[in-house]
């Protein structure tokens, strides 16, 4: 699976949108990106993912770049309850040689402040 | 409601003293996996099952056993636990293998 590459921590003001790069020049044509997140020593939280196209469900939206070298996830209205680690993982299925465990990296420490 | 539950949340111990911490989920899956997490090394997958009697290795599997005897369940068992294996342990499901995973709320154990 292609390696992905976060910044350290972001900060944003609560009620503006949160929006979390990830770059993954390396990502292969079947591999998805995938988001989680990982509030204060909870379990990981699954987010979105998505292979080519943008994609949005209630928690987030992904915005994938043409090229698919990089992508965004976008919180609309960040809350104080964002505050987390989001992890940015590509991962290719199962049956084109893609590895079944998740592989996270350190990822981005997002700080919503009031 | 779907979960993922796991006890006990929080385990001090003794080197030596065997014991296990069990997961469970109610959504149906076929893979389940353990995890831990440890400061700098982030999480590494203990064990995994992608199905009921089949398990197998992920990247530090020594020191753990499990058993998946139903598709609810699937235990992790340290039969003499020692300190280095004091952690911060995630149970995870999945509907398949490569598909998202939903962690359980973790267990937090001391190994002393």
């Amino acid at each position: 699976d292609a390696k992905t590459t976060q910044p350290t921590s972001m900060d944003c003001a609560e009620g503006r949108a949160a929006n979390l790069p990830c770059n993954h020049s390396t990502i292969s044509g079947n591999e998805y990106v995938y988001w989680y997140r990982q509030i204060h020593s909870q379990g990981p939280q699954y987010i979105i993912h998505g292979l080519k196209n943008n994609e949005t469900n209630e928690m987030a939206s992904l915005i994938i770049t043409e090229d698919r070298k990089s992508s965004t996830l976008i919180l609309p209205h960040a809350t104080l309850r964002d505050t987390a680690v989001y992890y940015c993982i590509v991962r290719a299925p199962l049956t084109q040689g893609g590895s079944e465990k998740l592989v996270f990296g350190k990822g981005t420490k997002l700080t919503v402040n009031p | 409601e779907a979960q993922v539950t796991q006890n006990p949340r929080y385990l001090i111990t003794v080197t030596g003293k065997k014991l296990t911490v069990t997961c469970s989920q109610n959504m149906n899956h076929e893979y389940m996996s353990w995890y831990r997490q440890d400061p700098g090394l982030g999480l590494r997958q203990i064990y995994y099952s992608m199905n009921v009697e089949v398990t197998d290795k992920g990247d530090v599997p020594e020191g753990y056993k499990v058993s998946r005897k139903e598709k609810r369940n699937f235990p992790l068992i340290l039969e003499s636990p020692s300190p280095n294996q004091t952690s911060l342990y995630f149970c995870a499901t999945s509907r398949e293998r490569a598909g998202e995973q939903y962690f359980g709320p973790g267990t937090r154990l001391t190994v002393t």
